[in-house]
């Protein structure tokens, strides 16, 4: 089975530039998406296909994938940004999510 | 607007049975692959199956394959997951989420989600 990984947590300071990168066996011949999920609250798509952003999300996320590691990135982080953040990419029909990342904005 | 919304949680014992409902409005829902998403208390998002806009692809998690049956109902607008030897393991919160592309075959990418149906298996 194909896995995701991803750091248990990163921090930043608000209006600092976040990153958290998921990694796999050539995670850069796949397209990733990135979700965020606040505490009591379902997943909400931020970036598709490695770098889109769907229709009101905010410019400050974006996202990369090469070789073997997709990043997202948040310029500026603000407080409401903290939340969990899952990377996913799919194949032969089956999806798999990384382990998912808590941002702490402090 | 896009919503779903599931049903069908509840507390169930061990090697017991039960079906998930979500009713989809607000798109056109026969056009678009669909996914049933579990996350267990604390944990993160573990996909478990997903079927093609048509109804005839479908796809399974190894962990549930053998044991979880999806599909769905076009004249009801309704997705639907059958889960039958229910495991402990299988507590989680369920989700029902529709894919960003139109007319695909496989989920690629999950743009709007339910908020959820709490299945708990214990005896």
């Amino acid at each position: 089975s194909y896995d995701l990984t991803q750091p248990l947590s990163v921090s930043v300071s608000p209006g600092q530039t976040a990153s958290i990168t998921c990694s796999g066996h050539k995670l850069g011949d796949k397209y990733v998406c990135w979700y965020q999920q606040k505490p009591g609250q379902s997943p909400v798509l931020v970036i598709y296909e490695d770098n889109k952003r769907p229709s009101g999300i905010p410019e400050r996320f974006s996202g990369s994938n090469s070789g073997n590691t997709a990043t997202l990135t948040i310029s500026g982080t603000q407080p409401m940004d903290e939340a969990d953040y899952y990377c996913q990419a799919w194949d032969s029909g089956t999806v798999v999510f990384g382990g998912g990342t808590k941002l702490t904005v402090l | 607007e896009v919503q779903l919304l599931e049903s069908g949680g509840g507390l169930v014992q061990p090697g017991g049975s039960l079906r998930l409902s979500c009713a989809a409005s607000g798109f056109t829902f026969s056009s678009y692959a669909m996914s049933w998403v579990r996350q267990a208390p604390g944990k993160g998002l573990d996909w478990v199956s997903g079927i093609s806009a048509s109804g005839v692809n479908t796809y399974y998690a190894d962990s549930v394959k053998g044991r979880f049956t999806i599909f769905r109902d076009k004249s009801k607008n309704t997705l639907y997951l059958e889960m039958n030897n229910l495991r402990a393991e299988d507590t989680a919160v369920y989700y029902c989420a529709k894919d960003r592309l139109i007319a695909a075959t496989a989920t690629v990418e999950l743009d709007y989600w339910g908020q959820g149906t709490l299945v708990t298996v214990s005896s």
